[in-house]
């Protein structure tokens, strides 16, 4: 299957700071990638769709200004976490997908990042 | 939001045993994904089946679909220890004229222990 890479697999960062993860897909181009927060124990929760070349769609609830997105090539997305506080500590998974071939076919995952805000 | 719910939300069994892990969800569907994570780890596809499918299998794994209950079930046979993860339904929902937007809505997920 098709391979996406997420790094850092894990960082530690300060309160206040702004801390970067990136996503990409190694062997195909992915025109929509997904960001999702997973808690420990629990389901993953959709943050945010950004398409290549516009703006991201975030979901309800998820704030723009703290969870900057950027997908400016076919291959790479990014979630900047912006001024971390310790509840924003927690697993980040990217997903990316090829629009044009989506119907029917499976999404490829990054490994995560696990986020440690102290 | 999350639309899918699975059951049950964990599951021990002995190695050699069958598991067998059931979602439900909301809405009309493309297709309903099985997923597997490893703890800590991402996710990684299982199987695919579309909702015009009622039956699908691969290897050890066996999924059915139920449009008309809006359920589906994953089996696992013969299991092995290494098969302990945690395992997450995902439907892609069918927008307005039949597409999709390709993003997925999870289940609650169910944590499958396999003791060797």
């Amino acid at each position: 299957g098709a391979v996406v890479s997420q790094h850092p697999s894990r960082v530690i960062c300060k309160s206040g700071t702004s801390v970067k993860i990136e996503c990409r897909s190694l062997d195909f181009q992915a025109t929509t990638m997904f960001w999702y927060r997973q808690f420990p124990k629990q389901s993953l929760m959709l943050m945010a769709t950004s398409n290549e070349g516009s703006k991201a769609t975030y979901e309800q609830g998820v704030e723009k200004d703290k969870f900057l997105i950027n997908h400016a090539s076919l291959t790479l997305s990014t979630l900047t976490v912006t001024s971390a506080h310790p509840e924003d500590s927690s697993f980040y998974i990217c997903s990316a997908r090829d629009y044009r071939t989506v119907m029917n076919t499976e999404a490829f995952f990054g490994q995560g990042t696990r986020l440690t805000v102290v | 939001s999350q639309q899918g719910e699975e059951d049950p939300q964990a599951l021990s069994i002995q190695e050699g045993e069958n598991a067998t892990m059931n979602c439900s969800y909301k809405t009309s569907i493309n297709n309903l994904q099985w997923y597997r994570q490893n703890s800590g780890r991402g996710l990684v596809h299982l199987i695919l089946i579309r909702s015009n499918e009622r039956e699908k299998h691969s290897g050890r794994l066996r999924v059915t679909l139920d449009t008309s209950k809006k359920s589906s079930s994953l089996l696992i046979t013969a299991s092995r220890a290494a098969d302990t993860a945690s395992y997450f339904c995902a439907t892609d929902q069918n927008v307005a004229g039949g597409t999709s937007y390709g993003k997925l809505t999870f289940g609650q997920g169910t944590i499958l222990t396999v003791h060797p």
